[in-house]
Parts: structure tokens; sequence; C-alpha cells
């Protein structure tokens, strides 16, 4: 298996300008999860995705950031409009929950920039 | 207070030593996990325990549920364990993991 795809690996953008992140889980995989990781805030969960519906969606920051599933093999985060404080590295992780919880597969992520 | 402490924040050695980073929370678990991030970003998910001890190769992770408190040991350290080590957990059935600020391990030859 290729692991968890996440594209693009870099972004940099104008502040107002859209954004979308994509990811493609590991297939099989039921649960999907969005992080954030700054320098200042370490890592932090924006959403996850358990068998495509949102379950946990407090950490999205602002109505600014919408997350979608539309399938089990790709998910999408888009910020818009995008700003400054936004830069951050977005991870995307896949996982198989059974009956308990069970090891994270992360993807690369997405170094985003917005000037 | 963070929900979940790391200590060291820093933490260097010499090749073949033996390392121990812990891990204190202050809620009840379900489940702590320890992840590696490389110095070039990429996060691997080292283990996934509720109890007990699990051991990988050179890596052991260890909780203390009672105590509230984990460590993860690395025994003849190289260079090539050099990474940020995070500790994360999950509580309450939800599968959201609160991270720790990670400790960051310089293992010099």
């Amino acid at each position: 298996d290729a692991g968890v795809i996440q594209s693009p690996r870099h972004e940099v953008t104008e502040m107002g300008q859209e954004v979308t992140l994509r990811c493609k889980p590991i297939s099989g995989h039921n649960s999907l999860f969005w992080y954030r990781q700054t320098m200042m805030r370490g890592l932090e969960l924006l959403i996850y995705f358990n068998n495509n519906v949102p379950i946990d969606d407090s950490g999205m920051p602002e109505d600014r950031f919408s997350a979608k599933m539309p399938n089990a093999s790709f998910s999408t985060l888009k910020i818009q409009p995008s700003e400054p404080r936004d830069s951050a590295v977005y991870f995307c992780a896949s996982s198989s929950r059974g009956k308990g919880f069970e090891k994270l597969f992360f993807g690369s992520g997405t170094q985003l920039s917005v000037l | 207070k963070n929900e979940v402490e790391q200590s060291p924040q820093n933490l260097t050695a010499q090749e073949g030593e033996f390392i121990t980073i812990n891990c204190s929370y202050s809620v009840g678990i379900s489940a702590l996990h320890w992840l590696q991030q490389h110095p070039g970003g990429g996060i691997v998910s080292l283990f996934m325990l509720s109890s007990g001890k699990k051991k990988h190769g050179r890596l052991i992770a260890t909780i203390n549920i009672q105590e509230k408190h984990s460590s993860l040991h690395i025994t003849a350290s190289h260079p090539r364990d050099s990474a940020v080590y995070i500790c994360a957990v999950s509580r309450g059935g939800s599968e959201k993991l609160v991270f720790g600020k990670g400790t960051k391990l310089t293992v010099n030859p």
C-alpha cells in the first residue's frame, strides 16, 4: 500500500485566496483525521471522520475552514479565504477502527504558506 | 497546565546510551500514543497502548494508568533515533487526540 497520500506537498498562496488540501487514506481504513502543526501550538486535531461522516469538528478554527469526505478514498480540507495565520503544516492521517483504537498512519503533510 | 506534559523538552545523548522520555497526563484516557517525527517532518506512530508495556526492537513503551504516566525507552541509542517524540492521549471513547509538545532527541555519534 502507498500509505496516506497528501497533495500538494507545498502550497504558497496570497492572503484571501482559496486553498484546498487533499488526502487519500489507506484503503480499508475507516477513520480519517486532519491535523495542523505550528511551532506555537504543536499538533492539533482539526476534524475527524468515521465511515465518511464528520464526528468531531471542534478543532476547526472558524468558518473559513471546511472539510469534506465524499467517499472512503478521498477527503479535502478547504480554507477560504486564507490568512497568514493559517500558515502551518497540515497532516492527514487514517486508521482502521475496530472495537478499539488502532495505530495512526500519517501522510507526509502539506506545508502551507499564506503571504 | 496542559493536559499532556512531556519531559524533558530537549535531550542530547551519546550513541549507545539508554534513553527515557516521560509523559504525564491529567485526565482519564482510553489510549496513549507515542509518535516519532523525523527531521524531514514525517510522523510515524510507534506505539498505541492502554495498559502495561509494549516492545518493538530497541523501543519500549510503558504506561501506569494509576499514576497517569507513560515512558518511552530507547536502548542502545543511535544517531538515526534523533527525532522529536510526541506523546498523545485519547479519552472517553473518542478518537480525538490531545498532544504533548514533544521531546527533541539528539543522539551524537
